[in-house]
């Protein structure tokens, strides 16, 4: 089968950092992205990494290793609206639809 | 900006009834998309269209269909909506075959009683 695991929930302060993890398995594999969704509002895409590494965009990063079938995201000077859900989704092969995770719930608290 | 637009936000409907969730993309993308998201299930694909007249299976499709005879529009059919497809409906469009951005609209929260 195919799937993507992550933790269903994690709580942090503000001012810290948080990493979601993302472990895989699907049939192929092209790239994984991450996507960050508020309470009543749409998905909206964070990033996507086809390389191995690292990818910062401002405060938030994400990581991927092919070798080990793992991504994480990582979430740094957290503030209160970083507060959402959020999803890594793993894209097969190309030209194909992506795979979602069943989301991670990130509460920042003050 | 990329705007993906569904023609409804919520909808209420019978066991039965026929319904269409319409979705439209003003970016020209090839690739659309329709998810369903319920609580601790995360986003499920139900099918996706690659182009024009041409559709793709997703893990999740029946009793569900979808028509894209438009580039800009895509449209989930529900030939006789039952309780168990009350749920979040997600459209998403996509610009590139090889990249995991896809842009989503608002949703459509369906309930069926």
């Amino acid at each position: 089968g195919q799937s993507l695991e992550q933790p269903s929930e994690v709580t942090a302060v503000e001012g810290a950092i948080v990493q979601i993890n993302c472990t895989y398995q699907t049939s192929g594999f092209y790239g994984l992205s991450w996507y960050q969704q508020h309470d009543g509002g749409a998905p909206t895409f964070l990033s996507y990494n086809a390389l191995d590494g690292l990818e910062e965009t401002g405060r938030f990063s994400s990581f991927l290793s092919r070798s080990d079938s793992y991504g994480y995201l990582l979430l740094q000077e957290l503030q209160m609206k970083d507060s959402a859900s959020y999803f890594c989704a793993a894209l097969q092969q190309a030209g194909t639809a992506l795979i979602f995770g069943k989301g991670t719930t990130l509460s920042v608290s003050s | 900006d990329v705007k993906v637009t569904q023609s409804s936000r919520y909808l209420v409907k019978r066991t039965g009834e026929k319904v269409f969730l319409e979705c439209v993309q003003d970016m020209d993308h090839e690739n659309m998309f329709w998810y369903r998201q319920d609580p601790g299930l995360g986003l499920r694909l139900i099918y996706f269209s690659y182009d024009v007249k041409m559709k793709e299976k997703g893990d999740i499709p029946e009793g569900y269909s979808v028509s894209r005879e438009k580039k800009e529009r895509f449209s989930l059919i529900l030939e006789s909506a039952s309780t168990n497809q009350t749920s979040m409906y997600l459209c998403a469009s996509r610009n590139r075959v090889n990249t995991g951005e896809l842009f989503f609209g608002e949703g459509s929260r369906l309930t069926v009683l």
